[in-house]
């Protein structure tokens, strides 16, 4: 148990429909991270926060948003579902936020269908 | 450009025997960052070790050992006498100077199959 807690589990949806994943860091942990493993694509990197603030972005598309809140949970919002962001969607955390962070632990995912 | 090519997309191995999964990177920066994770069948990644690129000396911690060497931009893993439990897919990682070390770019994974 890596101690980073994502939920759900499973979601399955419609197209066109807007969806909210959760993500609890591990104590203590600082940063959030999300990325987006599908078979086409790979592990693609989403989009960081540090403290709240967002820290860096990846391959993020713009119906897709994400924000770290005080109490250090991140949500990742996606919208207008297609059925090509079908995918696992993981959330990680690390101690820090710069090159110094430490590695970072992932969750469990959360398996998005969109059908 | 930042890459991480993993060549070997499957290996089948019958236990106990020794495999090395391999990985070679591309950057331009000097100071980055080398991971291995394992993803079981059962979904979550597993970190397994990082190096960073200052450090090219050889890790052991029990089956696993890391080969990590600059001058032909290589993170190779071997595990020894496998195991079923070590089947799943592994994934080799790099991140760069100045970003955070979760800030990853992946390579495609290998998949490894233990066979009894």
């Amino acid at each position: 148990d890596s101690g980073v807690t994502q939920t759900p589990k499973h979601l399955i949806t419609a197209t066109g429909q807007r969806v909210t994943l959760r993500c609890s860091p591990r104590s203590g942990d600082l940063s959030v991270y999300w990325y987006q493993q599908s078979l086409d694509q790979g592990l693609q990197f989403l989009i960081q926060y540090y403290n709240g603030e967002e820290r860096a972005k990846g391959n993020i598309l713009e119906r897709f948003s994400a924000q770290q809140f005080p109490d250090l949970h991140s949500e990742l919002n996606l919208s207008s579902l297609e059925l090509g962001d079908s995918a696992l969607y993981f959330c990680a955390s690390s101690v820090r936020g710069g090159s110094d962070s430490g590695e970072a632990f992932f969750g469990q995912g959360t398996r998005l269908t969109v059908v | 450009a930042q890459k991480v090519t993993q060549a070997q997309t499957e290996i089948s191995v019958v236990e106990k025997e020794d495999v090395t999964l391999d990985c070679v990177y591309e950057t331009r920066d000097t100071t980055y960052y080398l991971f291995w994770y394992k993803q079981p069948p059962s979904g979550e990644l597993v970190f397994l070790i990082r190096r960073n690129s200052f450090d090219e000396q050889n890790e052991i911690s029990g089956r696993y050992s890391w080969n990590f060497q600059k001058s032909t931009s290589s993170f190779n893993f071997t595990i020894t006498a496998s195991q079923v439990v070590d089947s799943a897919v592994y994934f080799c990682a790099l991140s760069e100077g100045g970003r955070s070390q979760g800030n990853l770019i992946f390579g495609k994974g290998t998949k490894l199959s233990v066979k009894p």
